[in-house]
């Protein structure tokens, strides 16, 4: 399975502030995906990284306030924007391979509070 | 739209004995069934997958699932469960017919007592 790191692994931010969390693959894959996991609860998709398009965002999460960028096949990054308190949360980011069948692949995960 | 139940917000077993951890589900097209173990502070990492073939599916770590179409089940088991075991397992869903979402159950807390 491929190894995913994320920076940073945690932050306190202040709200009103934005911030950018980086996602990288050691290898080239088709998905890539980001999530969120809120306290003591289960994971939501927020968005589909694509490359070389704009992300396909979930119901519930708009572009403006979860920016994502994926400039190539190994590297995303995922903004929150304008944060508040309830954007307190590990934010993962995950992967894909090719094909119709697969299983995703996690990173270990942003764990975010906003203050 | 493809949704998962976990009707067990915790499992308490002795060490030793065997472990079960419920998931059913709801999809409209075939279902992609997968089972993930989250450790305190940790990302989640891949236990095991039902896609087609067999219906019981064994996984890392030692753990099996057993893929029940009738009713639509995809429980987690083990036959010996260890105090390393315990954690927190999420059940995961993917309908064919909505491309790669891949969908959580609220998680279960498995507590392994020596």
């Amino acid at each position: 399975s491929a190894v995913i790191s994320q920076k940073p692994s945690r932050d306190i931010c202040q709200r009103g502030t934005s911030l950018t969390i980086q996602c990288q693959v050691d290898s080239q894959v088709t998905m890539m995906f980001w999530y969120r996991q809120q306290p003591g609860q289960s994971l939501t998709l927020i968005a589909t990284a694509n490359q070389g398009s704009e992300a396909t965002y979930e119901s519930g999460f708009v572009i403006d306030k979860f920016p994502i960028s994926r400039p190539n096949l190994t590297f995303s990054t995922l903004t929150v924007s304008n944060m508040s308190p309830e954007d307190s949360s590990i934010y993962l980011c995950s992967v894909g391979s090719a094909g119709a069948l697969y299983e995703q692949y996690f990173g270990p995960g942003t764990r975010l509070t906003v203050t | 739209a493809q949704s998962v139940a976990q009707p067990e917000d915790q499992v308490n077993v002795a060490e030793g004995n065997p472990l079960t951890v419920k998931c059913t589900y709801s999809v409209s097209g075939n279902p992609y069934l997968f089972w993930y173990v989250q450790y305190p502070n940790r990302g989640l990492q891949f236990l095991l997958k039902y896609i087609t073939g067999d219906n019981l599916v064994k996984g890392s770590y030692g753990f099996e699932a057993e893929f029940n179409k009738s009713q639509t089940s995809f429980h987690l088991k083990k036959p010996s469960a260890l105090v390393s075991d315990s954690a927190l397992y999420f059940c995961a869903v993917r309908d064919d017919r909505y491309g790669n979402k891949l969908v959580f159950g609220a998680g279960t807390i498995l507590r392994v007592k020596s």
